[in-house]
């Protein structure tokens, strides 16, 4: 089964700073999901991605397959951005159940 | 946003008491899963759904049951309602389960007292 870290747990940060939040797994995979939660809030899907890189506004997310690695980057923060980031892989290649880590609270400072 | 409503979003409930929350979709997706959320803890898997009247168990699914009698709908029952079982609980749905996109609906608190 794969076992998700999510680093850092918690990050608080100044507007306008760019971010990034790290995802490691353990098993080789076919895709890795990117999910923001906002407080209070319900869970929406940012990305979904099997290489390379992807980008959405000023949200980019990488992953490196050989390396079992993931970052999510947020380039020129802003308060709106402040949430509980999520990383979520299938329990084992092609699984279609997913690992979920347990998420990165980030706060952006005015 | 993927049409995924939970229902009743907030619920508070005795201890011992059957409890029923509700998932329906508008997607028409195959796979719909039910989670809890706690602190401490990523997102866990209770039972989910491959098809109308196909579920399988996650790995929380002591003390759950579920069903599923058509596309749109699966339902989710705690037959006695345990302190433990006090979470946020998350409906989610995709189309093809393996390499899909999920999309969740926006969670149901259960209190159980």
């Amino acid at each position: 089964k794969n076992e998700v870290e999510q680093s850092p747990q918690n990050l608080t940060a100044q507007e306008g700073e760019f971010i990034t939040i790290n995802c490691s797994y353990s098993v080789g995979i076919s895709a890795l999901h990117w999910l923001q939660q906002h407080p209070g809030g319900g869970i929406v899907s940012l990305f979904m991605l099997s290489s390379g890189k992807k980008k959405h506004g000023r949200l980019i997310a990488t992953i490196n397959i050989q390396e079992k690695h993931s970052s999510l980057h947020i380039t020129a923060s802003h308060p709106r951005d402040s949430a509980v980031y999520i990383c979520a892989v299938p329990r084992d290649f092609g699984n279609e159940k997913l690992t979920f880590g347990t998420g990165t609270r980030l706060t952006i400072i005015p | 946003d993927a049409g995924i409503t939970q229902s009743p979003r907030h619920k508070v409930t005795e201890t011992g008491t059957p409890v029923t929350l509700r998932c329906h979709q508008t997607e028409n997706h195959r796979y719909m899963y039910w989670y809890r959320q706690d602190p401490g803890h990523g997102l866990r898997l209770i039972h989910y759904s491959y098809g109308v009247k196909d579920t399988d168990k996650g790995e929380v699914s002591d003390g759950y049951s579920v069903s599923r009698s058509k596309t749109e709908d699966f339902l989710l029952t705690l037959e006695s309602a345990t302190s433990s079982q006090t979470s946020v609980y998350f409906c989610a749905i995709s189309e093809r389960g393996r390499n899909t996109e999920a999309f969740f609906g926006q969670g149901t608190r259960l209190t159980v007292v």
